[in-house]
């Protein structure tokens, strides 16, 4: 079936360097992605979302990139922070054609580890 | 700014047993939706509703239900409660059709022991 996926479960990078995780979506008529970050224990943390009009989107520290020719998503987190340690999740949005918004699907997270 | 709030926060639950779970989404928040982690496991669609009706469907098992009031708070009713059921249950609300924001809530521990 049609799936959200990520290529790498777990990332280990060192305190100041710049990050990247990766996700890969199936369904090409998605038309909005996000992506969230969870610490143990949480909810969900939205950090930055992308439409499928757009190829790049820039936040503070973050950057979301989309490849809609390959079906690929990247988060990257520049200058990487002891607190940036959590759990990386890309979320696709299917549209709901009843009329509501569509609901999010998850693909597999990415556990982030910062080493100071 | 307020927030999605669920309670509670903890649930311990006996086999066999029953659990109701509430959401009280972001004011002027109109849609909500049900989610299930499972531990280690990415968040998985249950559930949602738009102006107090159902909108989706998810991997919602038929022991489950839920239902959207008049406020917009809503509940996940969850009977039959067996070991695999215990995980985190998220609920997160969105504003009407045209704004694209998704805000999740805290989540809700149930243990079924």
């Amino acid at each position: 079936g049609e799936s959200v996926g990520l290529h790498l479960p777990t990332l280990s990078v060192q305190e100041g360097d710049n990050s990247i995780i990766n996700c890969a979506y199936s369904n090409s008529a998605s038309d909005y992605f996000i992506w969230y970050k969870q610490e143990s224990g949480k909810g969900p943390q939205f950090i930055i979302d992308i439409r499928s009009n757009m190829d790049k989107r820039q936040g503070q520290r973050v950057t979301v990139l989309l490849n809609k020719t390959v079906k690929h998503l990247s988060l990257q987190i520049a200058a990487t922070q002891p607190g940036d340690s959590a759990v990386y999740f890309c979320a696709e949005k299917r549209m709901n054609y009843g009329g509501s918004q569509g609901n999010l699907i998850f693909g597999k997270g990415t556990k982030l580890s910062v080493k100071p | 700014a307020a927030g999605v709030i669920q309670s509670p926060r903890h649930l311990i639950k006996e086999k066999r047993e029953t659990a109701t779970l509430k959401c009280y989404p972001i004011p002027r928040h109109d849609t909500v939706y049900w989610y299930q982690q499972g531990p280690g496991q990415d968040p998985q669609f249950l559930i949602s509703f738009y102006e107090k009706m159902q909108s989706d469907k998810g991997s919602i098992p038929d022991r489950f239900s839920a239902q959207q009031f008049s406020d917009y708070h809503s509940e996940l009713n969850m009977s039959s409660l067996e070991l695999g059921d215990s995980a985190l249950y998220f609920c997160a609300s969105s504003p009407g059709l045209e704004d694209y924001g998704y805000t999740f809530g805290s989540g809700t521990r149930l243990t079924v022991v």
